[in-house]
């Protein structure tokens, strides 16, 4: 079935480090993709999406490309901040529905 | 526009006892789902609710039900709580206009505790 997996955390990172969080996918089709955001005690908050292959969402500083190819949506930033400390979801929209990954929490020390 | 609302926030049951929460849309989304999120299972669709209908049910008990009115606010049942519906309650909306189809906002989210 549809699926979604991502790199287990957590990922601790210094301030002005690169990050890239991996997310791969398994669907039949081709599922819209997105990354979300959830910062302690809140719901979740759309960071990014792409709709198709080679496509690139981009965000606050933050991108992911859809590759069709190797079935990835992996998020980056170049330079991270405090405040980006929070849980990242990589999700598929499948059927109207979202599937998500596992989460990955990001901490980052000044 | 506003976001997507949710009451209440926080809410403690005993095991039995039934719940609703309740989701208001961003105004002109008619479709809205919800999700539950816990610890050990993740994020995991509830159903999804688009001009009063269920479009779409995921694999929970009949314990969980819902129901979207007229004007597109939502609620969610669960009756007969035990200890493990303990979670975050997600609402999302969606426009389902060109461009927009797949894109869910989400609420801040209704935390359940059963005691």
């Amino acid at each position: 079935g549809d699926s979604v997996t991502q790199m287990e955390g957590p990922v601790t990172l210094s301030e002005e480090a690169f990050l890239t969080i991996n997310c791969t996918y398994t669907a039949t089709g081709y599922p819209s993709l997105f990354w979300y955001v959830q910062y302690p005690g809140e719901g979740l908050q759309l960071l990014l999406k792409a709709t198709k292959a080679d496509d690139k969402g981009s965000n606050k500083g933050f991108e992911a490309t859809y590759r069709k190819e190797t079935t990835s949506f992996h998020l980056e930033k170049g330079s991270v901040q405090v405040s980006d400390s929070a849980v990242y979801f990589c999700a598929l929209s499948v059927g109207g529905k979202l599937i998500f990954g596992q989460g990955t929490e990001l901490s980052v020390k000044p | 526009k506003a976001g997507v609302t949710q009451t209440p926030r926080y809410l403690i049951k005993t095991r039995g006892q039934q719940v609703t929460l309740s989701c208001s849309p961003i105004s002109g989304h008619r479709s809205v789902s919800w999700y539950q999120q816990t610890p050990g299972q993740g994020l995991q669709f509830l159903f999804e609710y688009f001009s009063e209908t269920q479009r779409n049910k995921g694999n929970f008990p009949g314990r969980f039900s819902g129901r979207q009115f007229s004007n597109s606010r939502s609620e969610m049942n669960v009756s007969t709580l035990e200890l493990g519906d303990s979670a975050l309650y997600l609402c999302a909306s969606s426009s389902l206009t060109s461009g927009e189809t797949d894109t869910q906002y989400f609420g801040p989210g209704t935390r359940l505790t059963v005691l």
